[in-house]
């Protein structure tokens, strides 16, 4: 059972580069939520899904748009990168929206240059 | 917005003493879960609170929600080296919104 699959682990763009952070979930969780961790920030929820076809900002979603075609994937993508966008990015899914246990992927660490 | 705060933001205790972090919500909310996430790894829950005044434990955690729903405080009892690494609380309120607090950095010395 892989649980939350991210990819890529490691990313380094240009500023004014666009990609896509993959996240898939195998668990058939309804839930989905991207965050990102700053030092001494915290986690800070960018966007989230709560079932396929449905997203809504979070905390930090300016300059990032997400999708939800499937139950299975929520891919993150960054439209124009800026070095404010350097971090460590992580996908979370739960079963149940904000009541049940969130399992997180392993992460992207994410460099603009 | 909501708002989650956790104070200390790094605490450095010797093995063997307690450790003490809490959570304030700007907030009420319907339940708070506990992450924890060692260096270089992805938080891993813990444990979740949804009654006002509740008190679980896990071996030497003791996690508490506050009466009025919006703090929350996890104890560790005689720390050893593995409990090292971030500890978050994250507060699920009226919005579909899973908001995590600012996290402390335990640091034990052996």
């Amino acid at each position: 059972n892989a649980g939350v699959t991210q990819t890529p682990k490691f990313q380094v763009l240009k500023t004014g580069q666009s990609m896509t952070l993959q996240c898939a979930q195998d668990m058939n969780h309804e839930y989905m939520s991207w965050y990102r961790q700053d030092p001494g920030m915290g986690l800070r929820l960018i966007h989230y899904s709560v079932g396929a076809g449905i997203t809504d900002q979070g905390e930090v979603p300016n300059g990032y748009n997400v999708s939800r075609s499937t139950t299975e994937d929520f891919p993150l993508r960054l439209l124009s990168a800026a070095p404010s966008q350097t971090s460590v990015y992580f996908c979370a899914s739960s079963l149940n929206r904000v009541h049940t246990e969130a399992f997180f992927g392993q992460g992207t660490r994410l460099t603009v240059v | 917005g909501q708002q989650v705060m956790q104070i200390p933001q790094y605490q450095h205790v010797q093995e063997g003493e307690d450790f003490t972090t809490y959570c304030n919500s700007s907030t009420t909310l319907s339940n708070i879960q506990w992450y924890k996430q060692r260096p270089g790894g992805h938080p891993v829950f813990l444990i979740q609170l949804v009654k006002s005044g509740e008190v679980k434990k896990q071996k030497r955690l003791t996690f508490q929600f506050g009466e009025a729903k919006k703090n929350s405080s996890l104890h560790i009892t005689a720390t050893q080296t593995t409990d090292v690494g971030t500890y978050f609380c994250a507060g699920g309120g009226a919005t579909n919104k899973l908001i995590f607090g600012t996290g402390t950095l335990l640091a034990v010395q052996p």
